[in-house]
């Protein structure tokens, strides 16, 4: 069965600082990978994903993450933290082929002045 | 396109009464989602479609029914509201096989909130 496990629920950064927030997938198959973003009282937007190909993957915003099948890991990073960039994030998983995903418990990222 | 939208945005039930829920999506997208979010456990999947006249269970889907009469429609009922349902409830729909560089990617609704007294 798969899983995902967001490492922190809650990371706190000041602007300008880097930003790492850290998801742990287990899968029989190799995974597709996603990280969603929701901004407050709306649905969740796909950020970035990786399906197959270059393991370092951008997304919007200036984020981007690195599959790494050796460490089962699909940590989310941005060099330089925006006080728009506040929000919970989500990282999910599918199997390739499938359709059903399945999602982290959600990290929510909150930026100090 | 307005994407997926969901009806209600926001809904107070007593214990006992019944509602649908209702989630349109213009996209053509064969498969639709309904998810519950709730603080500290993520999305959990309630009931999903592969297409027009199908839905399965998911996850969570006890208290739950679900139809999809039509390709862009996937509604989502309550029988006989618990508190146990309040929570924010999320469609999505996802292209399938052929959908070029959004397969595989799904596409949220606003969200519906709900709350069981």
């Amino acid at each position: 069965a798969q899983s995902v496990t967001q490492l922190g629920s809650h990371v706190s950064v000041s602007e300008g600082a880097l930003v790492l927030l850290r998801c742990n997938y287990s899968s029989s198959v190799p995974p597709y990978l996603f990280w969603y973003v929701q901004y407050p009282n709306q649905g969740l937007q796909l950020l970035l994903k990786y399906t197959t190909g270059a393991t370092l993957v951008k997304g919007i915003n200036g984020f981007e993450a690195e599959f790494k099948k050796s460490e089962t890991s699909f940590h989310l990073t941005k060099p330089s933290a925006h006080m728009s960039d506040a929000a919970e994030y989500f990282c999910a998983v599918m199997n390739t082929g499938g359709f059903k995903t399945i999602f982290g418990a959600g990290t929510r990222l909150f930026v100090k002045a | 396109n307005a994407g997926v939208t969901q009806t209600p945005k926001f809904r107070v039930l007593k214990t006992g009464q019944s509602m649908t829920l209702l989630c349109a999506q213009d996209m053509n997208h064969e498969y639709m989602y309904w998810y519950r979010q709730d603080p500290g456990m993520g999305l959990r999947l309630i009931h999903y479609s592969v297409g027009e006249g199908t839905t399965a269970k998911g996850e969570v889907p006890d208290g739950y029914n679900v139809s999809r009469l039509k390709k862009q429609n996937f509604l989502l009922g309550l029988e006989s509201a618990a508190p146990s349902q309040t929570s924010v409830y999320f469609c999505a729909s996802s292209t399938g096989a052929g959908g070029g560089k959004s397969m595989n990617e799904q596409f949220f609704g606003p969200g519906t909130r709900l709350t069981v007294l």
